[in-house]
């Protein structure tokens, strides 16, 4: 059974901080790993990596995948208030359909 | 505008009445994904799609139903809900049939409390 586990579960910085969000999985043959973002309302998608990408940045935000230690982290640079979401990471598997989400990290950035 | 569509977005019914979510997305996707998010529980898929007439189950499907007619429609059905049915739905869609591919896009969200 795919697993995902994501830490923290939840964080609390101040405006122009950076944070660095961790998850860390357990899948049969890894084929890809996503990181969503999640505002009040429907997950927005931000990344994906997989064997061919293992590192990706938008902004100030940026991701790496660690693919034999099995983990990726989320870096958010500067943080802003509008950073505050619950942010998702989710792995799939080949030969699955199916993704399989970690419990998330609710970030929160205070002014 | 390219979206995923869930109706009702709020809803409020008792035990046992059946009732059905409707989601629909106008992206011509093959894949479409029902989940729950619930405390501490995260995203938890329910049932997926990959294609017309082609359902299978997620990670905690009972007490639910699906069905894929047409590609743009896959509706949740709940026969007999319960109050441990009481969830935030989300379904999503995404191009492609295996969803690794490409990202999956997710409708505004159902929210529904039985009582």
């Amino acid at each position: 059974e795919d697993k995902v586990v994501q830490s923290p579960l939840s964080l609390v910085v101040h405006e122009g901080d950076t944070v660095t969000l961790n998850c860390s999985y357990e899948v049969t043959n890894f084929r890809s790993l996503l990181w969503y973002k999640q505002e009040k309302k429907a997950p927005t998608f931000l990344f994906m990596l997989t064997s061919s990408g293992i590192e990706k940045k938008s902004g100030r935000l940026s991701s790496i995948l660690d693919k034999k230690e099995l983990f990726s982290i989320l870096n958010i640079t500067a943080t802003q208030t509008g950073d505050s979401a619950v942010y998702l990471c989710a792995v799939k598997g080949a030969g699955s359909y199916q993704l399989t989400f970690g419990k998330g990290t609710k970030l929160s950035v205070i002014p | 505008e390219a979206q995923v569509t869930q109706n009702p977005r709020y809803l409020i019914t008792v035990t046992g009445k059946k009732l059905t979510v409707t989601c629909s997305q106008n992206m011509n996707h093959e894949y479409m994904s029902w989940y729950r998010q619930d405390p501490g529980l995260g995203l938890r898929q329910i049932y997926y799609s990959m294609n017309v007439e082609v359902t299978d189950k997620g990670d905690v499907p009972e007490g639910y139903k699906v069905s894929r007619k047409e590609k743009r429609n896959f509706p949740l059905i709940l026969e007999s809900p319960s109050p441990n049915q009481t969830s935030l739905y989300f379904c999503a869609s995404s191009l492609y049939s295996d969803p690794s591919t490409d990202t999956q896009y997710f409708g505004p969200g159902t929210r529904l409390t039985v009582l």
